[in-house]
């Protein structure tokens, strides 16, 4: 099955920071989401971007399909960014969502 | 718009016992996904549902069952709980099945004592 590899593991930013997180993926897939878990565990939904690049307020992403990774930017960090990151890809065609092991933020006031 | 609701939030209970949680998906999708999530496995896809048909299933043990009604509504059963199964429980609702946005539950934290 897919391999799905996040980079880096942790990050620790003093506010004010930018920063770029990186999704890996080992096989062609139709669909791309990055994700956001709080510390209650709600997953929020940051971006839904099988390809191409798309922004909401500071945050920024990029998927080339073609060399089979995403990018996650994160500009002007907040405390509230703190969390994990995921990302998560599906083939299609009944193959299942596979998630990446995440990246966990730390932002220093 | 209401979001995705999973019932019930937390949960305690005893090696041995089975478990029904419960899942109600944004109106109008039809599409209920359920994942695991625990520190050393992360998360991991358990089944899809799509008009109350299991579309999709992940590796996990003949204990692990759900069913999806026809209003959209999902419940996953873990029958004879073991200690590892305690972990945070995912559901996620989409429009249809295959390829689009998945909205994810609070989670339903089970804990197996």
């Amino acid at each position: 099955g897919i391999q799905v590899e996040q980079s880096p593991p942790d990050l620790i930013l003093q506010e004010g920071a930018n920063s770029t997180l990186r999704c890996n993926f080992s096989d062609s897939v139709n669909n791309l989401q990055w994700f956001h878990q709080n510390p209650w565990g709600q997953l929020i939904n940051l971006f839904y971007i099988p390809s191409g690049t798309k922004q909401n307020g500071r945050l920024s992403a990029t998927t080339v399909a073609t060399e089979r990774y995403s990018l996650l930017y994160i500009s002007s960090s907040q405390t509230t960014d703190s969390g994990v990151y995921f990302c998560a890809v599906e083939r299609g065609g009944g193959f299942k969502t596979i998630f990446g092991a995440g990246t966990r933020l730390f932002v220093k006031a | 718009k209401a979001g995705v609701t999973q019932t019930p939030r937390y949960l305690i209970k005893t090696r041995g016992q089975q478990v029904t949680l419960s899942c109600s998906p944004i109106s109008g999708h039809r599409s209920v996904s359920w994942y695991q999530q625990t520190p050393g496995q992360g998360l991991q896809f358990l089944f899809e549902y799509f008009s109350e048909t299991q579309r999709n299933k992940g590796n996990f043990p003949g204990r692990f069952s759900g069913r999806q009604f026809s209003n959209s509504r999902s419940e996953m059963n873990v029958s004879t709980l073991e200690l590892g199964d305690s972990a945070l429980y995912l559901c996620a609702s989409s429009l249809v099945t295959g390829v689009n946005e998945q909205y994810f539950g609070p989670g339903t934290r089970l804990t197996v004592t």
